[in-house]
């Protein structure tokens, strides 16, 4: 499975954009991108995933780069229930088995 | 929708028991379930695969006599910890992926279970 590399941790102001990386060098032409959250003491939840081009949803944007090298997810107005574990994640296929690295710890601060 | 309840949230047991955690779709049939453990402050493992109706595929390095996991319905899933011991503490998480649409492209989790041998 390719390997994803994120930063440990990241620290943003209420109510400011938050851009999450995430690198991707060795993903291969069928891998999926996944983001997933997680609170402490709970089950991971599901944010947004692509495949080549940008997507969006109520939660988040994921913005993926021409060459699929890397992406960001991007919470457009971070608030105090965001600060989580951010895992980016490829999957061979969509619904397929996930293996999670070690995620950027978002904290945001009032 | 996509809700997958774990049950129990929370258990205690002396070493040497056996526990069984159970892991259910509550609104969608579940045609894959995963089962994960997670030690503190770090990240989730996979530990095995389960489609219904078959046997589960266990991630390399997880015993498949000491996670006994079952998957007999569409809706549920179950792992058991044979003879657990202290080492076996941890929080158990399960995710299931349905049969259509979004729910095939995404696994949804359940709340975790965090169980503690003593």
């Amino acid at each position: 499975d390719a390997k994803t590399t994120q930063p440990n941790s990241m620290e943003s102001n209420e109510e400011e954009p938050v851009h999450l990386p995430c690198n991707h060098s060795t993903i291969s032409g069928t891998d999926y991108i996944h983001w997933y959250r997680q609170l402490p003491s709970q089950g991971p939840e599901y944010v947004i995933h692509g495949l080549t081009s940008n997507v969006n949803n109520r939660m988040a944007s994921l913005a993926i780069a021409e060459d699929r090298k890397s992406s960001t997810l991007i919470l457009h107005r971070a608030t105090l229930r965001d600060a989580a574990v951010y895992y980016c994640i490829l999957s061979r296929n969509q619904g397929g088995k996930l293996i999670f690295g070690q995620g950027t710890e978002l904290s945001v601060k009032p | 929708g996509a809700v997958v309840s774990q049950h129990p949230s929370r258990v205690i047991c002396k070493s040497g028991t056996s526990v069984k955690i159970e892991c259910r779709s509550l609104d969608f049939q579940a045609t894959t379930m995963f089962w994960y453990r997670q030690f503190p402050k770090k990240s989730l493992m996979l530990m095995a695969t389960s489609n219904e109706g078959s046997k589960a595929t266990y991630e390399q390095g997880v015993e498949k006599d000491k996670f006994l996991i079952n998957h007999a319905s569409l809706t549920l899933s179950t792992l058991t910890v044979t003879s657990a011991h202290p080492e076996d503490s941890s929080f158990y998480i399960c995710s299931a992926t349905g049969t259509s649409g979004h729910l095939q492209e995404t696994q949804y989790f359940g709340p975790g279970t965090r169980l503690l041998v003593l």
